[in-house]
């Protein structure tokens, strides 16, 4: 079975620095990754996905995401956050077949001034 | 394009009774709608996976004859919360897919539901 680990809980950044969220995964196969950005009561957006190819993928937002296989890594990155930003980040990877999506727990980012 | 919708945004019902919540996608057919719960602070947990004009497939541990899932057609599905109780309170998100090889889902943007 599929499962997701996103260490980071909560994450405090300044605004303009940059924000990196970290992502592992465990996965007999090749894995489909998403990340998806939810604000707070809304649903959940998409920011980029990786489904084979390069392994960097530019998202929207400004975002981007690196899968390394020898890490069984895919970590988000931003080079200069916005408060807009602010939110909670979820890693999702897909299981081949039946097409569900496992998460992890999410972390949140918030944007100080 | 790929919007989901979700109706009621919000709602609040009595304990005992039942609540409708529908999922639609508004510009493509959606051949699997997925249903999640997400409790504060936490994760989405997948209640459900429905195909359309077909039983839905409930993970475990969600019990079917409480979350009746209908996808009734290629662009709605709808969850009904019988006999609702304070612990069924909740943020309801559904999902869909296109269908195909395609793994992308599309989210709705969510139902809070309070049963008081």
């Amino acid at each position: 079975a599929q499962s997701v680990t996103q260490p980071d809980i909560h994450i405090t950044v300044s605004e303009g620095a940059s924000l990196e969220l970290r992502c592992n995964y465990s996965y007999g196969a090749t894995p489909y990754l998403f990340w998806y950005v939810q604000s707070p009561g809304q649903g959940l957006q998409l920011l980029l996905k990786y489904f084979s190819g390069d392994t960097l993928v530019q998202g929207i937002k400004g975002f981007e995401a690196e899968f390394k296989r020898s890490q069984s890594s895919f970590n988000l990155r931003k080079p200069s956050v916005h408060w807009s930003d602010a939110a909670e980040y979820f890693c999702a990877v897909g299981r081949r077949g039946d097409y569900k999506l496992s998460f992890g727990a999410g972390t949140t980012v918030t944007v100080r001034a | 394009g790929a919007v989901v919708s979700q109706h009621p945004s919000r709602v609040i019902c009595k304990s005992g009774t039942s609540v409708k919540i529908e999922c639609r996608s508004l510009d493509f057919q959606a051949t699997t709608m997925f249903w999640y719960r997400q409790f504060p602070k936490q994760s989405l947990m997948l209640m459900a996976t429905s195909n359309e004009g077909s039983k839905a497939t409930y993970e475990q541990g969600v019990e079917k004859d409480k979350f009746l899932i209908n996808h009734a057609s290629l662009t709605l599905s709808t969850l009904t919360v019988t006999s609702a109780h304070p612990e069924d309170s909740s943020f309801y998100i559904c999902s869909a897919r296109e269908g195909g090889t395609s793994y992308e889902q599309y989210f709705g943007p969510g139902t809070r539901l309070t049963v008081t």
